[in-house]
């Protein structure tokens, strides 16, 4: 599975939008990109995921590039319940599994 | 609905002991995944089951670890002779069908002294 690169952690001010760069540049043709955020004690919880093309849900934007190696999570006004590690993973089919790997993702805090 | 629920949400225990950590996933999901998360780490995959048989258990660290699925929905994972390197948060995650989206549980704290 490709692996992914994220900043360790950035900060948002409350309201404004909070843009989470995600690089993948081994990615491959079949492969997802799914985005997971995790508030502190919790498990992780499911945001939004996209293969090419930029994908809208209520909780998040994701933003594609057209040669798919990296990929942008748009929370368009971030609140202070949006303060969380935010986990970018690109998943596929290898030998028959499913499994996500993850990185240490971005710790994103919002400020007041 | 409801979501996955583990328990215990919180297990400590002695170092050699034995224990269990139980995974419910949501209703009707065939896929059932387990993860284990350090501190300041994100999860890694320990286990895969797609009904009643682990498709992949590539995670496991070792044979003290070991996890059913007997009758393709309730999950156990079990841990023998347990050390302190064993302290983690264990995640159990459910997709309706294996490769579609994952959603996981609270975890379970486990602690061993």
């Amino acid at each position: 599975d490709a692996k992914t690169t994220q900043p360790p952690s950035m900060d948002c001010a409350e309201g404004r939008a909070a843009n989470l760069p995600c690089n993948h540049s081994t990615i491959s043709g079949n492969e997802y990109v799914y985005w997971y955020r995790q508030i502190h004690s919790q498990g992780p919880q499911y945001i939004i995921h996209g293969l090419k093309n930029n994908e809208t849900n209520e909780m998040a934007s994701l933003i594609i590039t057209e040669d798919r190696k990296s990929s942008t999570l748009i929370l368009p006004h971030a609140t202070l319940r949006d303060t969380a590690v935010y986990y970018c993973i690109v998943r596929g089919v290898s030998s028959g599994t499913y499994k996500y790997i993850f990185g240490t993702g971005t710790r994103l805090k919002v400020l007041a | 609905g409801a979501g996955v629920s583990q328990t215990p949400s919180n297990k400590v225990t002695e170092k050699g002991k034995y224990v269990e950590l139980r995974c419910d996933p949501i209703s009707g999901h065939t896929a059932l995944y387990w993860y284990r998360q350090s501190l300041g780490q994100g999860p890694e995959f320990l286990i895969y089951f797609q009904g009643t048989g682990a498709a992949d258990d590539s995670g496991l660290p070792n044979d003290r670890f070991f996890a059913v699925r007997p009758e393709g929905s309730v999950s156990t994972l079990k841990i023998q002779r347990t050390e302190r390197g064993d302290s983690a948060v264990y995640l159990c995650a459910s997709s309706s069908v294996g490769g579609e989206t994952q959603y996981f549980g609270p975890g379970t704290r486990l602690l061993v002294l």
